[in-house]
């Protein structure tokens, strides 16, 4: 079985600050890895999708997540803040003989200060 | 393209009763998956249809139940509603034929308060 384990489960930045939101992973085989954003009483929207090819991805509002194996994470970053990027992330890992089903993790409220 | 499209968006329900949550798919998409979200917590997976059949499932128990009709669309029940099944409950869909690691499009969701 897969999991997803991100760290720090409230994360505080300054506006225009870097975003880092951490996420590590568990599968015995080779992984897809998601980042889903969610606001508020919203369902989930997809950031980014690492599936095998570049192991830097690049996602929606500027955000990226580089996959590195050795280190089994998927974090979650973006150079410059925005007050807009408050919401709640979450980490989540397929594998292909699991079909589409999503393994998510806790998840990370970020909050941007001005 | 309306999205995937969830019903109702919120509803209260008493312990003991069932509830029909529905959910209709992207358009074009042959995958539903259902997820339930208990507050602060991550989406966990209950069942995926496919083709009208359940493929899938989570570690939910029997009372968790649904069906895919052949438009695609689908309903997931609980029976003997239990406090503990208040959660925003998620739908996703997809498309089997894009592959396993295709995007997921999830709704809105809808809310159930059991009291």
């Amino acid at each position: 079985a897969q999991s997803v384990t991100q760290l720090g489960s409230h994360v505080s930045v300054s506006e225009g600050a870097l975003v880092l939101l951490r996420c590590n992973y568990s599968s015995s085989v080779p992984p897809y890895l998601f980042w889903y954003v969610q606001y508020p009483n919203q369902g989930l929207q997809l950031l980014l999708k690492y599936t095998s090819a570049a192991t830097l991805v690049k996602g929606i509002n500027g955000f990226e997540a580089e996959f590195k194996k050795s280190e089994t994470s998927f974090h979650l970053t973006k150079p410059s803040a925005h007050m807009s990027d408050a919401a709640e992330y979450f980490c989540a890992v397929s594998v292909a003989t699991s079909g589409s089903r999503l393994t998510f993790g806790e998840g990370t409220q970020l909050t941007v200060n001005p | 393209d309306a999205g995937v499209t969830q019903s109702p968006t919120h509803l209260i329900k008493t312990r003991g009763q069932q509830v029909t949550l529905r959910c209709s798919p992207k358009s074009g998409h042959d995958t539903v998956s259902w997820y339930q979200q208990a507050l602060g917590q991550g989406p966990q997976f209950i069942f995926q249809y496919y083709e009208e059949e359940e493929r899938q499932r989570g570690n939910f128990p029997d009372r968790f139940s649904g069906h895919q009709f052949p438009n695609y669309s689908s309903e997931l029940n609980v029976n003997a509603l239990l406090l503990g099944d208040s959660a925003l409950y998620l739908c996703a869909s997809s498309l089997l034929t894009q592959g396993w690691n295709t995007e997921a499009f999830f709704g809105q969701g809808t809310r159930l308060t059991v009291v």
